[in-house]
């Protein structure tokens, strides 16, 4: 079975600060992983994927993720946090061919002015 | 435009009624889903379709029911047994294995 364990439910940051949201996955077959954002009273909307090829994922809004194999990650990060960053994330694994995705708990992002 | 629609945004029942959440989607996906969220839970699927007349548990289904008459709609009716029927509603749409996207969400009160 698969599983997703994203560490800390709550993370601040200043305003330009490093973002950096962890999210560590179990999977006995090579994972598809997505990490999603959900800003208050809406849906969740894709930040990025990997399923294969370039470990090193850019996504919408100047977030990127790596998917470490060797370290069952896949951990979100943002150079310069801004304040329309705040919002809810989460981490998903599947796989190929599977009836559903995994998700983590979720982590809420707050920054501070 | 291509995407998932919920409707109604919010909407507001008495206890002892059933309701009904509609989801449509016109993004040609097979798989439709729907999900539940409560402050500080996370998602948790109700229910979750693969293919038209066919739909499967997900790990809440007590109280809610589906039907997946056309590929493009998979409506869930919250019935009158299901206890803490006030959330927040999620429909998604995607291809087998792959990301799924999400709908706007409608946000029920039952009082």
């Amino acid at each position: 079975a698969q599983s997703v364990t994203q560490l800390g439910s709550h993370v601040s940051v200043s305003e330009g600060a490093l973002v950096l949201l962890r999210c560590n996955y179990s999977s006995s077959v090579p994972p598809y992983l997505f990490w999603y954002v959900q800003y208050p009273n809406q849906g969740l909307q894709l930040l990025l994927k990997y399923t294969t090829g370039a470990t090193l994922v850019k996504g919408i809004n100047g977030f990127e993720a790596e998917f470490k194999k060797s370290e069952t990650s896949f951990h979100l990060t943002k150079p310069s946090a801004h304040m329309s960053d705040a919002a809810e994330y989460f981490c998903a694994v599947s796989r190929q061919g599977a009836q559903k995705l995994v998700f983590g708990q979720g982590t809420r992002l707050t920054i501070n002015p | 435009d291509g995407g998932i629609t919920q409707s109604p945004k919010y909407l507001f029942r008495k206890e002892g009624q059933n309701v009904t959440l509609s989801c449509e989607q016109n993004l040609n996906h097979d798989a439709m889903y729907w999900y539940r969220q409560d402050p500080g839970q996370g998602l948790r699927l109700i229910y979750y379709s693969q293919i038209v007349n066919d739909f499967q548990k997900g790990d809440i289904a007590e109280g809610y029911s589906v039907s997946r008459e056309k590929k493009e709609s998979f409506p869930l009716t919250v019935t009158s047994a299901q206890k803490n029927p006030t959330a927040f509603y999620l429909c998604a749409s995607g291809d087998r294995g792959y990301e799924q996207y999400f709908g706007p969400g409608t946000r029920l009160t039952v009082t």
